[in-house]
């Protein structure tokens, strides 16, 4: 079984502060790792796929960092706005992607 | 181009019958897969499917689920005689080649 998980479950932040979590999973057989933001009602939207170790992708202010050796991603938002409010989904895999519970971000005005 | 479209959004069943939900994938993807979100648990992978092929259903239930990409038309995920464990979000995504785009998503509620 591919265990996926993600910490914290949820976070409370300000309006302009900084932020991170973290995706760790099994160093073994790794294929890729994906991020997705997921609003509530709407869909999961695509924000990176990260293959390589060593790995860093960037979008604006959310950016990611992959460590396949160690088994464990972590993705930063910088100066976070209440738009950034969402749960963050990492997943494992390719076709048949095994996805983490996810983060629970809330971002206070 | 459209993305990923699923329907219905809503779809309520009494206990027994059959549901079916569907779903488009963007144009030019040949790749569908299926998710399910029961209440509170993440995303758990269901199915992959190619233009008609199953490539992997090692999420999906033995009993009662199966899901097809026929040549023509969209993909359908069908649950026959529906328990009320089956109400959740269905979600499917489709891609070409890697990252997958998801459709809107179906909230199966059974009565």
């Amino acid at each position: 079984i591919l265990n996926v998980e993600q910490s914290p479950q949820s976070l409370h932040v300000q309006e302009g502060d900084s932020t991170n979590f973290t995706c760790s999973f099994p160093s073994s057989n790794f294929y890729a790792l994906h991020w997705y933001r997921w609003e509530t009602a709407k869909s999961p939207e695509a924000l990176f796929v990260m293959t390589l170790n060593g790995d860093e992708k960037k979008k604006g202010r959310i950016s990611a960092t992959l460590n396949t050796k160690e088994g464990y991603s972590y993705l930063y938002i910088k100066g976070s706005q209440p738009e950034d409010s969402a749960t963050y989904l990492c997943a494992l895999g390719n076709n048949d992607m095994r996805f983490g519970a996810g983060t629970r971000l809330t971002v206070k005005p | 181009n459209a993305g990923v479209m699923q329907n219905p959004r809503h779809l309520v069943r009494r206990r027994g019958q059959e549901a079916r939900l569907r779903c488009s994938p963007m144009k030019g993807h040949s790749h569908v897969y299926w998710y399910r979100q029961l209440p509170e648990e993440g995303l758990k992978f269901m199915v992959y499917l190619q233009k008609e092929n199953i490539i992997d259903e090692s999420g999906m239930p033995k009993e009662r689920f199966s899901a097809e990409f026929p040549k023509e038309g969209p993909s359908i995920l069908r649950i026959q005689q529906v328990v009320r464990g089956d109400s959740a979000a269905y979600f499917c995504a489709s891609s070409l080649l890697g990252e997958q785009y998801f459709g809107p998503g179906t909230r199966l509620t059974v009565t």
